[in-house]
């Protein structure tokens, strides 16, 4: 079993729809948890971090952890094409150096 | 700010001979540098952590004689592939942090190079 599961997709939905994306985890001690954006061929960008459960706002962009479920969510609201990515989740435990990534899901926003 | 240059962006090489990929922070000091792989529609897989001066930390799995790396300073990390085959061929990525006081999570992402083997 990985240590972090996440459906790689692809996830096609039109243009303002809401977007959810999930990954589950199987490691107690992540306590940083992450969501990165990366476009085709080129390197991951972060877009949020949340440290330990709760949510956490970011413009369109809201993070979601649920610690006793081990279930981490990334909402996007008023989805744009723009956002037609690869959306990777990682996480890390406090004090460690090792980002562990899920499989990302490829999400197209289709006008 | 925090950015992190690859170079090169894509590279050929055939079948036997070794390439180097290099990986600079422009505008900081990282104490650590990453490197990872990412084959078509997987993720990344971390190879081995680097501390400037010192040797690097690979994954299990990982053959430390085949992928070389070297951080001898503290904007710059490189990975030579020797020996390279068809198999080594994928998408080499590298992060950096900046400081040990850095959050753990806080790695900033190099473009990345595509490495083909022929």
């Amino acid at each position: 079993q990985k240590e972090v599961e996440q459906d790689p997709g692809p996830l096609s939905v039109p243009e303002g729809a809401i977007v959810s994306l999930n990954c589950t985890y199987s490691n107690s001690a992540f306590q940083y948890f992450m969501w990165y954006r990366q476009y085709s061929r080129k390197g991951p960008e972060l877009l949020m971090y949340t440290y330990s459960s709760g949510n956490k706002e970011d413009g369109r962009f809201t993070a979601q952890v649920d610690k006793s479920s081990k279930y981490i969510s990334l909402f996007i609201r008023d989805s744009q094409p723009s956002d037609s990515a690869t959306y990777l989740c990682a996480m890390i435990i406090q004090g460690a150096q090792k980002l562990v990534f899920g499989q990302g899901t490829r999400l197209t926003i289709n006008p | 700010g925090a950015v992190v240059s690859q170079h090169p962006s894509w590279v050929i090489c055939k079948s036997g001979t070794s390439v180097k990929i290099e990986c600079r922070s422009l505008d900081f000091q990282a104490t650590t540098m990453f490197w990872y792989r990412q084959f078509p529609k997987q993720s990344l897989m971390l190879m081995a952590t680097s501390n400037e001066g010192s040797k690097a930390t690979y994954e299990q799995g990982v053959e430390k004689d085949k992928f070389l790396i070297n951080h001898a300073s503290l904007t710059l990390s490189t990975l030579t592939v020797t020996s390279a085959h068809p198999e080594d061929s994928s998408f080499y990525i590298c992060s950096a942090r900046e400081g040990d006081r850095a959050p753990s999570y806080e790695q900033y992402f190099g473009p990345g190079t595509r490495l083909t083997v022929t």
